[in-house]
C-alpha cells in the first residue's frame, strides 16, 4: 500500500519533546520531508530528505526515517509549534503521497 | 528573494474547467520543478502532479489523471495548472511549490488559489 498515516493529533507540554510519527508500508526506503502549516497560511517545509533542515528550520527540530516508520521531533515545543504537520513520501513510482496531518496542540 | 505569486481567486460552475497560474522570481525557472497541492476545506494536503521547468515533463497523480493539465511559459517564468470537469468536490486552495531537489522537498510556495465549485 502507498498510504502513509499519521495520528490525527498530538498535546504536549510546553517545554516537553513532541514526536510525530508517519507510518507506510517500507516507508524507510523513501524520502520522507515534513511540513508545517499555521492557520491560513501556506505550508512551510521543516524536514527533508528524512532528515536535512533547510536553513531557516530551528535546530529544535529533527527528523528520522527507519523500517515503518518516519518521525518528526520538536524538543522543548513551545506555544509557536502550535500548527497542523504533515509529511510526504516520496519514491519513483508513485512520486508524492502526503500523510493525513497531525494537529499539535502545546498545552 | 523567491516568490511563487499565484493568480486570485476563481467562482466555477459544476462541469467548467478552471486554469491557475503561478509566476516564479527570485531563482531560474528552469532549474526546478514546479508541483501542484491542493487542501480542500478543513481537510489535508493533496498532490496533484509536478513539472518539469527544465524540459516541461510532466508527472501526475493518479487520481487527477486525465483530468488535470500543467504547463509551463519558460519566458514568463509561470506554471499554470488546468483542472477540468470540476465538482463541488474540487472547492480547494490550490496551491503551487518549488520542488528543490526532486525528492518531494517543497522548499517554496505559492500562496495559495482558492477555487470554488458552486452551482
Amino acid at each position: 500500500s502507498d498510504d502513509v498515516t499519521q495520528p490525527p493529533s498530538l498535546s504536549v507540554s510546553p517545554g516537553q519533546e513532541a514526536i510525530i510519527t508517519c507510518s507506510g508500508e517500507n516507508l524507510g526506503t523513501k524520502f520522507v520531508s515534513w511540513y508545517q502549516q499555521k492557520p491560513g497560511q501556506s505550508p512551510v517545509l521543516l524536514i527533508y530528505q528524512n532528515d536535512k533542515r533547510p536553513s531557516g528550520t530551528s535546530e529544535r527540530i529533527s527528523g528520522s526515517n527507519s523500517g515503518n516508520t518516519a518521525s518528526l521531533t520538536i524538543s522543548g515545543t513551545q506555544a509557536m509549534d502550535e500548527a497542523d504537520y504533515y509529511c510526504l513520501a516520496w519514491d519513483t513510482s508513485t512520486h508524492v503521497v502526503f500523510g493525513g496531518g497531525t494537529r499539535l496542540t502545546v498545552l | 528573494q523567491v516568490q511563487l505569486v499565484q493568480s486570485g481567486a476563481e467562482v466555477k460552475k459544476p462541469g467548467a474547467s478552471v486554469k491557475v497560474s503561478c509566476q516564479a522570481s527570485g531563482y531560474t525557472f528552469s532549474t526546478f520543478a514546479i508541483n501542484w497541492v491542493r487542501q480542500a476545506p478543513g481537510q489535508g494536503l493533496e498532490w496533484m502532479g509536478r513539472i518539469s521547468g527544465y524540459n516541461g515533463h510532466t508527472k501526475y497523480a493518479q487520481k487527477f489523471q486525465g483530468r488535470v493539465t500543467l504547463t509551463t511559459d519558460t519566458p514568463t517564468s509561470t506554471a499554470y495548472m488546468e483542472l477540468w470537469g470540476l465538482s463541488s468536490d474540487d472547492t480547494a486552495i490550490y496551491y503551487c511549490a518549488r520542488e528543490l531537489r526532486d525528492y518531494g522537498d517543497f522548499d517554496y510556495w505559492g500562496q495559495g488559489t482558492l477555487v470554488t465549485v458552486s452551482s
